[in-house]
């Protein structure tokens, strides 16, 4: 079956450093790959996709590329904000089917400190 | 934006009673599901529907229920609310693979 597999949090980081979250997943097909937002008290938001092998999604300064030989598609930031103080989520749909499903990796909290 | 809304956003109640959390989208979306999300912000597929009069049993096994008999519109039902169903509810729908969510329903039970 499908898996994602996110690494151990919470991170702490300072304003402005650079941000690397990594994210492995396990795949019958060929995956779409996304990132979710979750900030507090809120329902998760859409951060970026990658549709293909070598894709690049990328939003709000966040990018990941779907490293189809690695099975991984780590998300990084050059400096964070306290604003992107949310937890993060990794996940995954077989793009053939009607009766796709997303498989979520467990989430990652991230606070920035001013 | 996305337009999936979660009612309500806040519920307390007691044990034994009978609740459901509403979930409605104006996507046209067909496919719905409700996860579960614990406290360490993990979140677990409870229950999930590909069109009207289909709904099928997630990977966590749950004591709620759910009908679709309308496209737009998911409700989650617990007969009798316990402590033990205490938790962060939280609906999404999608046409193909990426799935929009609501703001989710916090539910606590005393």
């Amino acid at each position: 079956g499908n898996s994602v597999t996110q690494m151990e949090g919470p991170v702490t980081l300072s304003e402005e450093a650079f941000l690397t979250i990594n994210c492995t997943y396990t795949a019958t097909g060929y995956p779409s790959l996304f990132w979710y937002v979750q900030y507090p008290g809120e329902g998760l938001q859409l951060l970026l996709k990658a549709t293909k092998a070598d894709d690049k999604g990328s939003n709000k300064g966040f990018e990941a590329t779907y490293r189809k030989e690695t099975t991984s598609f780590h998300l990084e930031k050059g400096s964070v904000q306290v604003s992107d103080s949310a937890v993060y989520f990794c996940a995954l749909s077989e793009s053939t089917g009607a009766n796709s499903k997303l498989t979520f990796g467990k989430g990652i909290t991230l606070s920035v400190r001013p | 934006e996305a337009d999936i809304y979660q009612t309500p956003r806040y519920l307390v109640i007691g044990t034994g009673k009978k609740i459901t959390l509403e979930c409605s989208q104006t996507m046209g979306h067909d496919k719905m599901y409700w996860y579960q999300q614990d406290p360490g912000m993990e979140l677990h597929l409870i229950h999930y529907s590909y069109g009207v009069n289909s709904t099928e049993k997630g990977d966590l096994s749950s004591e709620s229920t759910v009908s679709r008999i309308r496209t737009e519109h998911f409700p989650l039902t617990l007969e009798s609310a316990r402590p033990s169903h205490t938790s962060q509810y939280l609906c999404a729908s999608s046409r193909w693979t990426e799935a929009f969510f609501g703001q989710g329903t916090r539910l606590t039970v005393v």
